[in-house]
């Protein structure tokens, strides 16, 4: 059974200051992706991992992905108060010849002034 | 076009209403899902359809019913519900159902439903 697990679930920060978030995995898969959730809204997709060593940054946000290991990296880089929301992590599990995707608990991250 | 749109965006039912779920994508997706999401949850799948076929149902009480009408559609009718299945449904689509092609998934709005 594919489980993702992230770490930490809650995190309080300051602007201005970096943290990182991880996502472990336990079956082999090449490809992760990192949401957003806003509280009472959908996912917004952040980042989509295809392949070992992949890195994407957007703004204050940089993910990575390394598939031998089986982790991978949300890094946030001087917070400011609009990254305050749920990120989640997912990676794609094969079943039935479809593909699904399998969460992580989420990660909510409150930026404080 | 490259949304997924979910109608209603609000739903109250109660638990003796039959009521269902639209959820439209014109981006050519073949892998269309159903996820259910309650509060401070991850998301989890419902159900997935592959080339307009039925691929993977998580076990999903029969008073949630599925259907594909074509491959731009994707239905959930909901019938006698209980107040636990109140939650935020999501609709994704995916290019490739296999897999090998995907580049992401892309999730609707969602449906915020509420039985009483």
């Amino acid at each position: 059974e594919l489980k993702v697990e992230q770490n930490p679930l809650f995190l309080s920060m300051q602007e201005g200051k970096n943290y990182t978030i991880y996502c472990n995995y336990s079956t082999t898969s090449d490809r992760l992706y990192w949401y957003r959730q806003d509280p009472g809204k959908s996912l917004e997709s952040l980042f989509v991992l295809l392949s070992n060593g992949a890195v994407k940054q957007e703004g204050r946000l940089m993910a990575s992905l390394d598939t031998k290991a089986r982790l991978s990296t949300l890094h946030i880089t001087a917070a400011v108060h609009d990254l305050s929301a749920t990120y989640f992590c997912a990676v794609d599990k094969a079943q039935g010849g479809s593909e699904k995707l399998v969460f992580g608990k989420g990660t909510k991250l409150t930026v404080n002034p | 076009d490259t949304e997924v749109t979910q109608t209603p965006k609000h739903l109250v039912m109660g638990m003796t209403n039959k009521k269902s779920l639209k959820c439209e994508q014109h981006m050519g997706h073949r892998a269309m899902y159903w996820y259910k999401q309650k509060a401070k949850k991850p998301p989890e799948l419902m159900f997935v359809y592959s080339y307009e076929k039925l691929s993977i149902n998580e076990s999903v009480p029969s008073r949630f019913s599925p259907e594909c009408p074509n491959s731009s559609l994707l239905n959930l009718h909901l019938h006698a519900l209980q107040p636990e299945d109140s939650a935020l449904y999501l609709c994704a689509s995916s290019q490739d159902p296999g897999g090998a092609q995907n580049d992401g998934y892309t999730f609707g709005s969602g449906t915020r439903l509420t039985v009483v």
